[in-house]
């Protein structure tokens, strides 16, 4: 258990429709990163979220958005849902402790758009 | 900007006998470098990573990884593979740029599949 928690660890929806997803980072950890993994993208960086402050955008659509909360967890939100959007969405939390630091994930959250 | 290649797909080996799984790096400044693996529905693991020093990184799982810089590689190894290592291994590198004091995010490569036959 890397004490990363990311629900629901399913979601199946419609297109067109707006989902949440929702991550607690370990204990501690001020950094969050989202990640899409697709067969055909592989591991792309979304976003990263650190205090509360938005630090880094990758590739990551206009429908979609986050936010860290004050209490450090945050949420994905992902709009207007398309098909290729389905893929698994993976949140990971490090420490601000330095460069060297590995980063922990979630079991992620496999999103299917139907 | 930082990259990574992991030039194979797959690789299979039998078990007992030695793995490699490849990876070769482009940064800028010196690299911090990962390796993770993934087994089927979970999420990442994180096996052993490079920041400096000794150039044979020891991680987890009997796991260790050879950096070179000279040819940019920080290849993985295990010198008697396990059937239950079979699953999906990806090399990683720190992004350098400036956030803040906090840390910059990973980039993957594309992974390799890695399958031990019995």
């Amino acid at each position: 258990d890397s004490g990363v928690t990311q629900t629901p660890k399913h979601l199946i929806t419609a297109t067109g429709q707006r989902v949440t997803l929702r991550c607690s980072p370990r204990s501690g950890d001020l950094s969050v990163y989202w990640y899409q993994q697709s067969l055909d993208q592989g591991l792309q960086f979304l976003i990263q979220y650190y205090n509360g402050e938005e630090r880094a955008k990758g590739n990551i659509l206009e429908r979609f958005s986050a936010q860290q909360f004050p209490d450090l967890h945050s949420e994905l939100n992902l709009s207007s849902l398309e098909l290729g959007d389905s893929a698994l969405y993976f949140c990971a939390s490090s420490a601000r402790t330095g460069p060297n630091t590995e980063a922990f994930f979630g079991q992620g959250t496999r999103l299917t758009v139907v | 900007a930082q990259s990574v290649a992991q030039p194979e797909d797959q690789v299979n080996v039998a078990e007992g006998n030695p793995l490699t799984v490849k990876c070769t790096y482009s940064v800028s400044g010196n690299p911090y470098l990962f390796w993770y693996v993934q087994y089927p529905n979970r999420g990442l693991q994180f096996l052993l990573k490079y920041i400096t020093g000794d150039n044979l990184v020891k991680g987890s799982y009997g796991f260790e990884a050879e950096f070179n810089k000279s040819q940019t590689s920080f290849h993985l190894k295990k010198p008697s593979a396990l059937v239950s290592d079979s699953a999906l291994y990806f090399c990683a590198v720190r992004d350098r740029g400036n956030y803040g004091g906090s840390q910059g995010n990973l980039i993957f490569g594309k992974g390799t599949k890695l399958s031990v036959k019995p």
